[in-house]
């Protein structure tokens, strides 16, 4: 069955420092997405990055990539130079085949708290 | 450019009452998909629609039901409300069906007492 995992339930970092987030996920199909999303307190999900099964590099968006290992499988976000503003929930997610919705499921996520 | 928009913010229903929640997407976006979050569950997809047809479905009971207008609006009902359906459902939109980059609204935070 697919699953995913998100070990740490809560993080915390000192702002300007690096936090790895970590994401493991168990599927069967040779082809899948993954996504991670940030969630703030105030509910609304924001898209941060994409990682496709065939994808031969890293994803990188601004502070954010994604460290993938594939035989590992594992998908853990890398958040550099961390602010304040960064403190929120982070969901990662996967979809399998990659544009298919019907089959994405989402970790239980990690509660990150960045401290001054 | 104005982003995904949903309505009404919070409700507050009975059990046995049904409910209808909107979201308007992204100018231009086709693509309207539906979440439920609970703290039990976690997040779950519901519904994706694309150019007015269910392009996929999650593994909800047949209370859960959406449909999709010519201008990519969307709305959600669920009927027979039970205590369980008490959940924050989020609305997200893209460009295309299937789209890798979704952008989420704020939500509708459902209380079924």
């Amino acid at each position: 069955a697919q699953k995913i995992t998100q070990t740490q339930p809560g993080m915390f970092v000192q702002e300007k420092e690096a936090v790895t987030l970590d994401c493991t996920y168990d599927t069967s199909d040779p082809s899948y997405g993954l996504f991670w999303y940030k969630q703030p307190s105030s509910g609304e999900m924001i898209f941060l990055i994409y990682q496709g099964s065939y994808d031969q590099q890293n994803a990188t968006e601004g502070r954010y990539s994604l460290n993938f290992q594939k035989a590992r499988k594992s998908a853990n976000l890398v958040i550099s130079a961390s602010q304040l503003g960064d403190s929120a929930m982070y969901f990662c997610a996967m979809r399998s085949p990659p544009t298919s919705y019907d089959k994405v499921i989402f970790g239980p996520g990690t509660s990150l708290s960045v401290i001054p | 450019k104005a982003g995904v928009t949903q309505t009404p913010r919070y409700l507050i229903k009975t059990r046995g009452q049904q409910v209808t929640l909107s979201c308007s997407p992204i100018s231009g976006h086709r693509s309207v998909s539906w979440y439920q979050q609970t703290p039990g569950q976690g997040l779950q997809f519901l519904f994706e629609y694309f150019s007015e047809t269910q392009r996929n479905k999650g593994n909800f009971p047949g209370r859960f039901s959406g449909r999709q207008f010519s201008n990519s609006r969307s709305e959600m009902n669920v009927s027979t409300l039970e205590l369980g359906d008490s959940a924050l459902y989020l609305c997200a939109s893209s460009l295309g069906q299937g789209g890798n980059e979704q952008f989420f609204g704020p939500g509708t935070r459902l209380t079924v007492l």
